[in-house]
């Protein structure tokens, strides 16, 4: 199973809106309704931010949003701040027994 | 509040085996998953499997499959998972996480692991 795709880094100032695509196959983003965006700063563990591909656990802000369409999922990020400044993985369930999960690749959000 | 404590830094030699715990209070710890995800210096996470202790049933990603080991204590709601035949690719930071059904997402997480592998 691979990793899912997503891009490097993108970057955005206060304010502006950003968005991280994450790209899977049938198998996985494709084939469940089950992905789930993280949020991890240096050294810490991750956060789960949005999860069944656009909803969100309470006490998370209303400024991050998830969609899907096809084999590629994304999360947005209106209004950037600098604290939203972090690495971001999006994760679809890709079945059970040996596949399980699978992570994308990461991406790095930079406020400028 | 649910919480997940995991064991300290451990320092290995390749070809021995190691044993990260992680200990859960709060929620039902019997009627969830608790999965073991990896990260690297540097890299992404990777999930590497998963036990339902209420079914005692672990399933491994396929790349650990042979290598990896995951149990559970019920008495004492605590997780393990025994990675053997290390190397130095094995150097990571090991997490565990919570889910409370078998897709689920990944609603709690421990502080994190330190394996280093080295001679």
């Amino acid at each position: 199973q691979s990793a899912l795709t997503q891009p490097r880094s993108v970057s955005g100032s206060p304010g502006q809106s950003v968005t991280i695509s994450c790209t899977g196959t049938s198998s996985d983003v494709g084939g469940y309704n089950y992905v789930s965006w993280y949020q991890q700063h240096p050294g810490k563990a991750p956060k789960l931010m949005i999860y069944d591909v656009s909803k969100r656990p309470s006490g998370v802000p209303d400024r991050f949003s998830g969609s899907k369409s096809g084999n590629t999922a994304s999360l947005t990020i209106s209004g950037l701040q600098a604290e939203d400044e972090a690495d971001y993985y999006c994760c679809s369930y890709a079945g059970s027994y040996t596949v399980g999960y699978v992570f994308g690749t990461g991406t790095k959000v930079t406020v400028l | 509040q649910v919480q997940l404590v995991q064991s300290g830094a451990e320092v290995k030699k390749p070809g021995s085996s190691v044993k990260v715990s992680c200990k859960a209070s709060g929620g039902t710890f019997s009627s969830y998953a608790i999965s073991w995800v990896r990260q690297a210096p540097g890299q992404g996470l990777e999930w590497m499997g998963r036990i339902i202790p209420i079914l005692g049933i672990a399933n491994y990603a396929q790349k650990f499959q042979g290598r990896v080991t995951i149990t559970a204590d019920k008495s004492t709601s605590t997780a393990y998972m025994e990675l053997s035949s290390l190397r130095s690719e094995d150097t990571a930071v090991y997490y565990c996480a919570r889910a409370v059904a078998a897709a689920a997402p990944f609603d709690y997480w421990g502080q994190g692991t330190l394996v280093t592998v080295s001679s």
